[in-house]
This record gives C-alpha cells, structure tokens and sequence, in this order.
C-alpha cells in the first residue's frame, strides 16, 4: 500500500534535548511537508521541500531543522532552541509543487516535551 | 492568503445529506477550492478539490457557485465514519512556490444515528 509513515506516534522528551521525528513516503511524491498543529487550532507550515536536498522555511521554522537526502524521507528535528515544542507534528506530500494539487498526510507523531 | 468562512459546526442524521458551507469571497481567479477533513489524533485527509465547474468523485461533491465567492461539498449519505472537522481552503496555482495549507477552524460535523 502507498502512503506516507511517520514514527513513532508518540514521543516524550525532556527539556533542552533534540529529538528527530520521521516521515517517509512510498507514492514517488516530490514535494514533502511538516506541519504543527496545536489543540483546537489549524495547522501552521514548519518547512517544504520541493525536490531532493533542497527545502524552503515555512512560517514557523525557527528551533526546527529538517534534510532532504531522499525522495521519500523527510525527517524533522525539533531542537532545544524550539521554545515550545509540545505539539501535534504532520508529516504531508504531494506530487509536485504548483499545480493546486493535493497533499496528503501521515497519522502525525504527538511529541511532549517536559 | 484569502480567507474562508465556515460554520463553527454543523449536525446530520445518519444516511442523509449533507451541506457543507464554505465563503471565500476574496478568492482569486487562480485559487483551487479544496476540502480537507480530519478526526480526531488522525492527519487530515483530503476530500475534493476544484477551479469552477462542480466536481465529484467516491467521497463527496463540490458546488461552486457561478461567481466562485461560496462553495458547498455535499456528502450524499452521512455515515458515523463522516463525523470529522472539515476545512474549506484556497490554494493558489502558482509555479515554484509552496503550497501550505492554511487551515482556518473548520466545521465539526456531527452524525446522529
């Protein structure tokens, strides 16, 4: 079955360590995508990625790092300088940027951070 | 990013219709309508999208208004599998750029059986 995987599905850390959340996808997708989603809000754009090694900031990327060394893995890492990681993470791709296409999502790594 | 307005929430009977409002009267002449829903601890999950004419496909329909300022996704026959959060959302087409996704707080949709 195509899809996109993340893990794992929750994630405890505590203060001031890095943690590094996975995403891979097997639908030959070239863009990638991780978003934030906090309680009762919509979601909000970390970093993209349009192409192997190569990725763009989102509105939110500061205290997150990302690569882009395959086409099908994107991994995140949220750094200590993150000041309030605690959050709900998703992973997404779509086929490729700038056709209004759709994205379609992993089931999300809920990581809390102590 | 154009702005949509949604229903804060919205109630169904189980095997009926329903009508999902969506307003974006600022949307420009190259901004895709898509609809997104999600459950609750699950990744959101694509629905439909379309430019002008109505689409539809196994999950949903979507009406677009003729002056693109409202459209509606219709679920022929809600199922308790359909109660979800739904998101209107615009998309522009443009190359080269990217395509976040902008969710506003939806519609909760509620399905009685």
């Amino acid at each position: 079955d195509g899809g996109i995987t993340q893990s794992p599905k929750y994630l405890f850390r505590k203060e001031g360590q890095n943690v590094t959340l996975s995403c891979e996808q097997n639908l030959n997708h070239d863009a990638m995508y991780w978003y934030r989603q906090d309680p009762g809000q919509g979601l909000r754009l970390i970093y993209y990625s349009q192409i192997v090694n190569d990725f763009q900031k989102g509105d939110i990327a500061e205290g997150y790092s990302v690569s882009r060394e395959k086409k099908e893995s994107f991994p995140l890492t949220v750094t200590s300088a993150q000041k309030n990681p605690t959050a709900f993470y998703l992973c997404a791709s779509s086929i490729r940027p700038g056709v209004g296409g759709e994205q379609y999502f992993g089931p999300g790594t809920r990581l809390t951070v102590t | 990013d154009a702005k949509t307005t949604q229903p804060n929430s919205m109630e169904s009977n189980e095997e009926e219709p329903v009508h999902l409002p969506c307003n974006h009267s600022t949307i420009s002449g190259t901004d895709y309508i898509h609809w997104y829903r999600q459950l609750p601890s699950q990744g959101p999950e694509y629905v439909i999208h379309g430019l002008t004419s109505n689409v539809n496909n196994r999950m949903a329909s979507l009406a677009i208004a003729e002056d693109r300022k409202s459209s509606t996704l219709i679920l022929h026959r809600a199922t308790l599998r359909d109660a979800a959060v739904y998101y209107c959302i615009l998309i522009p087409q443009r190359g080269g750029g990217s395509e976040k996704l902008v969710f506003g707080k939806g519609t909760k949709l509620t399905v009685n059986p």
